[in-house]
């Protein structure tokens, strides 16, 4: 069975402090993971979509990157603009939907 | 402008009725889905249909129906035997449903039981 751990569930940053949000996988043959951003009451946003271990993609202070295992979406110098829910998703070799982590709530304190 | 409309955006339920979420979209997506997200649990899927006329259940559809009779369209209905349906609820469309298809959110619709 797919499964997506995103961690942590919870960061607290000051604007301008650098960090990363983890997703870990498991996956029967990984087709692509996604990155998500989720205001408060409102759908997902789509950001990235990674298909292969090494690939990076990067929109303004955002980074996502990929391993085997892994996924890192990297903030750098966050803004309080940045505070959401960020999610995970993965995809399997299958012809199955998404398969969603829990999330990351980020809050950027000026 | 493309996207998908979900409707209502709130919406009551008294116990023992059913109520129906609307979601229509205009971006020519064969596939479409429901997400069910409750505090905490992230996002769980309910149904999906890759094709008009035919559609999937997902890891919760006890309790929930759904019709796919045009592309555009996926109403989902949320049935007397759902025991606990206060929820946000998001649809979501993608060209396929295939490897590697982006998936595309509404904005959502709050539903709670009164």
């Amino acid at each position: 069975e797919d499964q997506v751990t995103q961690s942590p569930e919870a960061l607290r940053l000051q604007e301008g402090e650098s960090s990363s949000l983890n997703c870990s996988y498991t996956v029967s043959g990984l087709r692509g993971l996604f990155w998500y951003r989720q205001d408060p009451g409102k759908g997902p946003e789509f950001l990235f979509t990674l298909y292969s271990a090494g690939e990076e993609k990067e929109k303004e202070r955002l980074k996502a990157t990929l391993t085997k295992k892994e996924s890192f979406l990297h903030i750098t110098a966050p803004k309080p603009e940045d505070s959401a829910t960020y999610l995970c998703a993965v995809q399997n070799s299958g012809n199955t939907p998404l398969v969603f982590g829990k999330g990351t709530r980020l809050s950027v304190i000026a | 402008d493309g996207g998908i409309t979900q409707s209502p955006k709130y919406l009551f339920r008294k116990e023992g009725q059913n109520v129906t979420l609307s979601c229509e979209q205009n971006l020519n997506h064969d596939a479409m889905y429901w997400y069910r997200q409750d505090p905490g649990q992230g996002l769980r899927l309910i149904y999906y249909s890759q094709i008009v006329n035919d559609f999937q259940k997902g890891d919760i559809a006890e309790g929930y129906s759904v019709s796919r009779e045009k592309k555009e369209s996926f109403p989902l209905t949320v049935t007397s035997a759902q025991k606990n349906p206060t929820a946000f609820y998001l649809c979501a469309s993608s060209i396929g449903a295939g490897t590697g298809n982006t998936i595309y959110f509404g904005e959502g619709s709050w539903l709670t039981v009164v």
